[in-house]
């Protein structure tokens, strides 16, 4: 069964930084394209950034280019989204996704971890 | 960047209903539009996937429609487990963009 698991979040004054994590089991994760989707308090969705199995590709949401940095280590079966420059706007709940082909040649988010609360407050 | 627009933002049926919601995009995205179930306190789910392709272990009541800029998504006989949040997105293009929900609520 896959399993990612997220960690890292926690509270952070504006202008500061966090690295958030996300371990997975149960998939060969050098497989796949993985993602970071947010959520803030009753929000809706916000997909973050993607990365290619090898990392050779990586996007992100103009929301946080320049500051946030998604990286991965397949010997480590891991995913982690580096944030500088916080933001209040950037509270959320983050999670992390794999990014896979699924019907009709068709990406889709699925599974996803359970979340991580990041909190951006002075 | 593709713009989503969902409607209605909530609404309120009751058990057996024929609940419908809507997606419109900015621009024309074939099938590439998918639909996510998020219940109070848990992760979000994917439903339905290029426009109508229910995913695995999905109940058949729920099925999914639409190409181009204009999609649905239809719970045939509504059940109290579908008390939840339905969101859309586009897998067209970068950024892959949610619509902003829809909340269906049991009478």
């Amino acid at each position: 069964e896959v399993e990612l698991v997220e960690s890292g979040g926690g509270l952070v004054q504006p202008g500061g930084s966090l690295r958030l994590s996300c371990a997975a089991s149960g998939i060969t994760f050098s497989n796949y394209w993985m993602s970071w989707v947010r959520q803030a308090p009753g929000k809706g969705l916000e997909w973050v950034a993607n990365i290619k199995q090898d990392g050779s590709d990586i996007y992100y949401a103009d929301s946080v280019k320049g500051r946030f940095t998604i990286s991965r280590d397949s010997a480590k079966n891991s995913l982690y989204l580096q944030m500088n420059s916080l933001r209040a706007e950037d509270t959320a709940v983050y999670y992390c996704a794999i990014f896979q082909i699924v019907a009709n040649g068709v990406w889709v988010f699925d599974p996803w971890g359970q979340g991580t609360l990041v909190t951006v407050s002075s | 960047d593709i713009q989503m627009t969902q409607s209605p933002s909530s609404l309120s049926a009751s058990v057996g209903d024929r609940v419908t919601i809507t997606c419109r995009t900015s621009q024309s995205i074939s099938i590439y539009l998918n639909w996510y179930q998020q219940k109070p306190g848990k992760v979000p789910k994917p439903l339905i996937s290029a426009a109508s392709s229910l995913q695995s272990g999905v109940p058949s009541r729920f099925s999914g429609s639409g190409s181009g800029t204009d999609f649905t998504l239809t719970i045939s006989s509504l059940q109290p487990e579908d008390s939840a949040t339905y969101f859309c997105q586009q897998s067209y293009s970068n950024p892959y963009t949610f619509g902003q929900g829809t909340k269906v609520e049991i009478k």
